[in-house]
C-alpha cells in the first residue's frame, strides 16, 4: 500500500540556517504530495503541494519538488525564522478514490533565536 | 463556518463509556475525512464521505467505532466500549468536491481535533 517516510525529528537549527526535511514515498499509480504543518496549539495547515512529476510547490519561502525518480518530494527553506518552529508533516493522496491522506509520521522543528 | 469545527476539544472518559465526537465541516463541501493521531504519530485515515454516504470506512479500526452524516453537513464519530488504546486526537477534515477527477486534488482543511483520553 501507500507509505510515506519522513526524517526523524526532532531538528534544532538557529535563526537563518537552511532547512531540509526528507521525505520519501511508496505509492501505486501518480500521487498527489503534500507538506502540511501544525503550529504549537493549532491544527494542520495545508503549506503546499505539487501534483505531477518535476511541479515545485512554494509557499512562504519553502519549497518542494516532486521528484518521480527519486520517489521524493523534500522540504527546503533558505533562511529559516523563529516563527518556523512547528510540526511538519509530508502526505500524499491517491489521484483515484477517496483522496485520503497518508500522512508521514511529523517531523518536530525547533528555531533558536 | 470560517473553518472546520470539531467539539469537544478535550475529552476524558471512563474506560468501557460511550463518546461521540462532533464535527462542522466548511459549509458547503462535500467532502469529510477523519483521522487518528496517537501521539508523536502522524494522522492516520479512518473514514470518508461524501455528502451523506460513507464511501470509505476501511481505516476504522474495530467494530466499536461508527461514523455518521446524516444529512450531509455535522458528522459524529461514535467510539462504544472504550478502550485505553483509543486514546489519541481525532481529527476532522473536509474539502470542497468529491472524488475523482481534476478537481481531485481540492486540499483537505482541518479542524483543530478533539483530545480523547481513556482512563
Amino acid at each position: 500500500g501507500n507509505s510515506v517516510t519522513q526524517m526523524e525529528g526532532p531538528v534544532t537549527l538557529s535563526e537563518e540556517a537552511f532547512l531540509t526535511i526528507n521525505c520519501t514515498y511508496t505509492a501505486t499509480g501518480y500521487p498527489s504530495l503534500f507538506w502540511y504543518v501544525q503550529y504549537p496549539g493549532e491544527g494542520l495547515q495545508l503549506l503546499l503541494k505539487a501534483t505531477k512529476a518535476d511541479d515545485k510547490g512554494s509557499n512562504k519561502g519553502f519549497e518542494a519538488t516532486y521528484r518521480k525518480e527519486t520517489t521524493s518530494f523534500h522540504l527546503e527553506k533558505g533562511s529559516v525564522q523563529v516563527s518556523d518552529s512547528a510540526v511538519y508533516f509530508c502526505a500524499l493522496s491517491d489521484r483515484q478514490g477517496a483522496q485520503k491522506l497518508v500522512f508521514g509520521q511529523g517531523t518536530r522543528l525547533t528555531i533558536n533565536p | 463556518g470560517a473553518g472546520v469545527s470539531q467539539s469537544p476539544r478535550y475529552k476524558v472518559a471512563k474506560r468501557g463509556q460511550d463518546v461521540a465526537l462532533r464535527c462542522d465541516p466548511i459549509s458547503g463541501h462535500v467532502s469529510l475525512f477523519w483521522y487518528q493521531q496517537a501521539l508523536g504519530q502522524g494522522p492516520e485515515f479512518l473514514t470518508y464521505f461524501q455528502n451523506e454516504a460513507q464511501l470509505d470506512k476501511s481505516g476504522l479500526p474495530s467494530d466499536r467505532f461508527f461514523a455518521e452524516r446524516p444529512e450531509g453537513s455535522v458528522s459524529t464519530l461514535k467510539i462504544q466500549r472504550t478502550q485505553q488504546e483509543d486514546s489519541a486526537v481525532y481529527l476532522c477534515a473536509s474539502s470542497l468536491v468529491g472524488t475523482g477527477g481534476r478537481s481531485s486534488n481540492q486540499p483537505q482543511h482541518f479542524g483543530d481535533g478533539t483530545r480523547l483520553s481513556i482512563l
